[in-house]
């Protein structure tokens, strides 16, 4: 079945630090993937996603490219803020159905 | 507002008594999804339905739950003779339908947080 892998945390930053949270994946077909962000007390939000190889997402500075040869799509910011602190997840869909999610990695950006 | 809303928010009930959430997804999205998450992990798929049909069910999903969407909007999902392990958040979303292959976001509602004493 498909899974998804992530980076484990909690992960605590200073603020402008370069951040990266791993993410790899198991599917059958061709997933398209996803970065979710959830902000405390708040719902899942989407941040990015990619729908095939070498496809890049982005939004608000952060980035991920979809790696098929890896199977990776890693999360990435240059200069991460206070603002930043959250829960952010890996997922995947591989048809218009159900999504699968990583567990989940905590991120607090210290200033 | 036109997010997908989820009601109520919190419920407390005690072991072996029937629960029930709603879910009100955005309109015209004729997707509609449950999920389940528990603390330090990620949400976990349910069921999901197009339009009125329920089209997949996990095998998280035991007889002690149903769900239904009876006439393509709302949906509501029931838990009879609720256990302690059912404690969780539970998650609706919803999407419009898929074209091609450029599968479209599920937009997720916050949630329903259920504790079973």
């Amino acid at each position: 079945g498909n899974s998804v892998t992530q980076m484990e945390g909690p992960v605590t930053l200073s603020e402008e630090a370069f951040l990266t949270i791993n993410c790899t994946y198991t599917a059958t077909g061709y997933p398209s993937l996803f970065w979710y962000v959830q902000y405390p007390g708040e719902g899942l939000q989407l941040l990015l996603k990619a729908t095939k190889a070498d496809d890049k997402g982005s939004n608000k500075g952060f980035e991920a490219t979809y790696r098929k040869e890896t199977t990776s799509f890693h999360l990435e910011k240059g200069s991460v803020q206070v603002s930043d602190s959250a829960v952010y997840f890996c997922a995947l869909r591989t048809n218009a159905g159900k999504s699968t999610f990583g567990d989940g990695t905590t991120l607090t950006v210290k200033p | 507002d036109t997010g997908v809303s989820q009601n109520p928010r919190h419920k407390i009930t005690k072991r072996g008594q029937n629960v029930t959430f709603r879910c009100d997804p955005i309109s015209e999205h004729n997707r509609l999804y449950w999920y389940r998450q528990t603390l330090g992990q990620g949400p976990e798929f349910l069921t999901y339905f197009q339009n009125e049909a329920q089209l997949e069910k996990s095998r998280l999903l035991s007889d002690r739950f149903s769900a239904e969407r009876p006439k393509g909007s709302f949906s509501t999902l029931e838990i009879q003779r609720t256990e302690q392990g059912d404690s969780a958040m539970y998650l609706c979303a919803s999407s419009p339908a898929a074209s091609g292959k450029s599968y479209n976001e599920q937009f997720f509602g916050p949630g329903t947080r259920l504790t079973v004493l």
